[in-house]
């Protein structure tokens, strides 16, 4: 059974157009995480979720919008996709939020590609 | 904002030998976690370490945390081509938010 799942694998759209990306975990967690793996692959925090709350809002322009629905799903919507939004956008789940102590565990990415 | 540089950057080399990337940072770790990312996949956690002197070894990998808890170093010996990846280190630095580093992109050649 996959513990972090992520859809769709992999995203292709124009510029300007909504996607979103949806994430579940079946592990139980109480926190989950979208992250973004650029080019470099340097991987960076966007959100976190803990029991649905939001706890992390990174520096991230407000196209961006998560939603949970509840503990064991985080999705992330975009608007007016735009060219440097291309990359990979990880989900991962922790058993609570205490950051460094604790393993994350991560989806498979989605591959997101703005034309 | 706190930095956490990885070295090399990539490192190529032939199965069987050994090997050892580097993780800094100008600030104290809380506590510092290494993860492995296989082509395509997501990062997967292989240690925590937390106490300053540390070392933990999982098979062939040897993990240490620097005495002043400002770098950590992963040693691999007798590298395989399973080994190939992109290492990341990660800490928090005592807050919620967990910091990747810049990453080692590891090729093994068989």
């Amino acid at each position: 059974d996959t513990a972090v799942s992520q859809t769709p694998k992999y995203l292709v759209t124009q510029m300007g157009n909504d996607k979103s990306i949806k994430c579940e975990q079946n592990l139980g967690h109480d926190t989950m995480y979208w992250y973004k793996q650029d080019s470099k692959k340097f991987l960076k925090i966007m959100f976190s979720y803990n029991n649905k709350e939001l706890i992390i809002n990174e520096t991230v322009p407000n196209r961006f919008s998560p939603k949970s629905p509840d503990k064991a799903h985080l999705n992330l919507h975009i608007n007016s996709l735009e060219l440097g939004d291309s990359a990979v956008y990880f989900c991962a789940s922790s058993r609570s939020a205490r950051g460094g102590t604790e393993t994350q565990y991560f989806g498979p990415g989605t591959r997101l590609l703005v034309l | 904002t706190q930095l956490l540089e990885q070295s090399p950057q990539f490192l190529s080399i032939q199965e069987g030998e050994n090997l050892t990337v580097y993780c800094n940072s100008s600030s104290v770790f809380s506590s510092l976690q290494w993860y492995r990312q296989e082509p395509g996949e997501g990062p997967v956690l292989l240690v925590t370490v937390v106490t300053g002197g540390e070392v933990k070894k999982l098979k062939r990998l040897t993990f240490q945390f620097g005495d002043a808890r400002k770098d950590s170093s992963l040693h691999i010996t007798a590298a395989q081509t399973g080994d190939t990846g992109l290492y990341l280190c990660a800490s928090n630095f005592g807050n919620e938010k967990l910091t990747f580093g810049t990453g080692t992109r590891l090729t093994i050649i068989p």
